[in-house]
């Protein structure tokens, strides 16, 4: 699995957009890319998953370059609720064994009022 | 639809016990997987359970063990308890873990080791 690497923390203010950029330069043909969001004491909740260039879902947008060597996750107008750690996984979805995810350190998104 | 259930929510146990987590999948999911999440090493994967069967095994000693049943429901084990077992213990479900990281978490089991 691609090792990945995000910023360790940021802050932000209600209303703005929080942009998270992870890097895995090991990035495989097969490889995924999905974001997972965790608050305290709750298990991680799946955001978001893009293979290249752009998605969209209700919550948030992905967005992957050509190279597909980074990713960015953008979370439009945050709220207070919105405080939590974020996770960036790489893997292959199509893999029959090792289906186990692995979670790096994440990015402690602080939103305040 | 419910989501993935676990019992219980905390626990408090004494070095050298054992202990049983258990996880409930959401209808129709084949797939659980469990994790232990500390504040040192972050979310790490135990084991993968598909159909009864252990699919995937992560880096922990045997004293931690899993079984899955024929409803998909799933309990984990840890034996002979030690202080750094101390932690929150997750469950994730998904319809078939091979094709998808749609994975969907219980709240977890948080176990306390004194």
């Amino acid at each position: 699995l691609a090792k990945t690497t995000q910023p360790i923390s940021m802050d932000s203010y209600e209303g703005q957009e929080v942009n998270i950029t992870c890097s895995h330069n090991n990035i495989a043909t097969n490889d995924y890319i999905t974001w997972y969001q965790q608050f305290p004491s709750q298990g991680p909740r799946f955001i978001i998953q893009g293979y290249k260039t752009k998605v969209t879902n209700e919550v948030a947008s992905l967005f992957i370059p050509a190279d597909r060597k980074s990713s960015t996750l953008s979370l439009p107008r945050v709220s207070l609720s919105d405080t939590a750690v974020y996770y960036c996984l790489v893997g292959d979805r199509a893999k029959a064994a090792g289906n186990k995810l692995t979670f790096g350190g994440g990015t402690r998104v602080l939103v305040k009022p | 639809k419910a989501g993935v259930t676990q019992t219980p929510r905390y626990l408090i146990k004494t070095r050298g016990q054992q202990v049983t987590l258990s996880c409930s999948p959401i209808s129709g999911h084949r797939s659980v997987s469990w994790y232990q999440q500390t504040p040192g090493q972050g979310l790490q994967f135990l084991f993968e359970y598909f159909s009864e069967t252990q699919r995937n095994k992560g880096n922990f000693p045997g004293r931690f063990s899993g079984r899955q049943f024929s409803n998909s429901r799933s309990e984990m084990n840890v034996s002979t308890l030690e202080l750094g077992d101390s932690a929150l213990y997750l469950c994730a479900s998904s319809l078939d873990g091979a094709r998808s990281y749609g994975y969907t978490f219980g709240s977890g089991t948080r176990l306390t080791v004194v």
